[in-house]
């Protein structure tokens, strides 16, 4: 089946030590999404890519980065964590992004939980 | 710029009652609207959704929602819940560039 893997599902980094989550996709899709969620709130748009074209939100800390190197893969990383940063991490794709003549649907991954200690 | 107000934070049911879960939105721009479902530590799945057309979707699992213009509504329904319906609901609007999600709303069964 067509889908969206995050690994590690469960994630724990220590204060200020660098961390990397990671979302592949079998769909094929143009478009990755990186939302942040805390708990018992709404996802939150981090940034997505279009392809190769990175797309920032304009609140996204720049302790948090992003890579795609190739269309099935995309990056999280996260700097220096901080204990403001636990959170789950929901990696989604789209055939295409938000106002390109969709709508179009978004399949999310299951998450990675992000504890910070 | 879009915005999406679920009423309840919390709603509890008993099994196999009907239960109905607010949202209502505000767009100044074409209305594409989105009902997602999160259960315990997962991601987030597609319930249903309104594009155009008929003002009543059908979704999977047995879930409804009616789009309602004048009241800026897109409420949730289930005529008889069962519980695995025990999740956190999501009403979502495509805003500019981006999905605008309400604060969710917490279902829980009681047997």
């Amino acid at each position: 089946d067509a889908m969206v893997i995050q690994n590690p599902r469960y994630q724990v980094t220590q204060f200020g030590k660098p961390v990397t989550l990671s979302c592949s996709q079998t769909l094929n899709h143009n478009v990755m999404y990186w939302y942040q969620q805390k708990s018992s709130q709404a996802p939150k748009l981090l940034f997505h890519y279009y392809d190769k074209d990175f797309n920032n939100e304009a609140d996204t800390p720049d302790n948090f980065q992003s890579r795609r190197p190739n269309t099935s893969f995309c990056f999280l990383d996260i700097r220096s964590p901080g204990l403001g940063d636990a959170a789950m991490y929901l990696c989604a794709t789209s055939p295409y992004p938000i106002g390109a003549g969709g709508p179009y649907e978004q399949y999310f991954g299951p998450g990675t939980r992000l504890t910070v200690t | 710029a879009q915005s999406v107000t679920q009423l309840d934070s919390q709603v509890p049911v008993f099994e196999e009652a009907p239960v109905e879960l607010r949202c209502n939105y505000s767009s100044s721009v074409s209305v594409y609207l989105f009902w997602y479902v999160q259960y315990p530590n997962q991601g987030l799945q597609l319930l249903l959704k309104y594009l155009s057309g008929s003002t009543l979707v059908k979704g999977i699992n047995g879930f409804e929602a009616e789009f309602n213009k004048s009241q800026t509504s897109f409420h949730l329904r289930k005529p008889s819940v069962h519980i695995s319906d025990t999740a956190e609901y999501f009403c979502a609007v495509e805003g500019a560039q981006k999905l605008v999600f309400g604060q969710g709303t917490r279902l829980t069964i009681n047997p």
